[in-house]
């Protein structure tokens, strides 16, 4: 059962353009949601999140959209920079319970190439 | 570099056997979470520490357990090794639920 779905595999955009990436969840408990970045042999790298009382959060290049209604959230990275390809990780987390408490629940992963 | 140590960075070990894989979190993190990615699974959560007691579990093999210990160090035991056991197998440490910072990972093949 698969409650955070990225459905495209890898993405590639020109350098300076907009990256956006999608992820779609299931799950209406998940209360917050992160997106992650990891290069080969190497672990994943918190890039962002979001509250789901919030539909927007902006960090410097990095912005990230949730649509509760929809069950959708979105990364974009602007301008891109041939130094953001990598693979993308979004994950979801809920609190509900105490049960699993901190458990991140993770999508597939898109892999972004940006072309100089 | 997010602080959190693992080791070994890779395993090589037979079918039948048994490992251990060794975690140390940022300083003054209390949360300890372990996860495995394989080739068709993805990033699987397995099994969470919170200062010594496990606080939740996910996916987790009968024959996988893992603990924390006081220093709040945690290792994690693979044993009865399968061919399907190879994997990246990534700690996380975090001071909230909504914070995470991973090691690594342990790249482990079993033969």
């Amino acid at each position: 059962d698969q409650q955070v779905k990225q459905n495209s595999p890898s993405l590639s955009v020109q350098e300076g353009r907009i990256s956006i990436l999608n992820c779609d969840y299931t799950n209406s408990m998940f209360d917050y949601f992160l997106w992650y970045k990891k290069y080969p042999a190497e672990g994943p790298t918190f890039l962002i999140s979001i509250s789901s009382i919030k539909d927007k959060n902006e960090d410097g290049r990095f912005t990230v959209f949730l649509n509760k209604s929809a069950k959708h959230l979105s990364l974009h990275i602007v301008p891109s920079q041939p130094g953001d390809s990598a693979v993308y990780f979004c994950a979801a987390s809920t609190n509900a319970g105490g049960t699993s408490y901190g458990k991140l629940t993770f999508g597939q992963g898109t892999i972004l190439t940006v072309h100089p | 570099d997010s602080g959190v140590t693992q080791t070994p960075k890779h395993l090589i070990t037979a079918t039948g056997q048994r490992v251990t894989l060794r975690c140390s979190p940022r300083s003054g993190d209390l949360s300890v979470y372990w996860y495995q990615q394989s080739l068709d699974q993805g990033l699987q959560f397995l099994i969470q520490y919170y200062n010594g007691e496990e606080r939740a579990k996910g996916n987790i093999l009968e024959r996988f357990s893992a603990q924390q210990f006081p220093d709040l160090h945690s290792e994690l035991n693979l044993s009865s090794l399968e061919l399907g056991d190879s994997a990246l197998y990534f700690c996380a440490s975090g001071r909230s639920s909504y914070e995470q910072y991973f090691g690594p990972g342990t790249r482990l093949t079993v033969t």
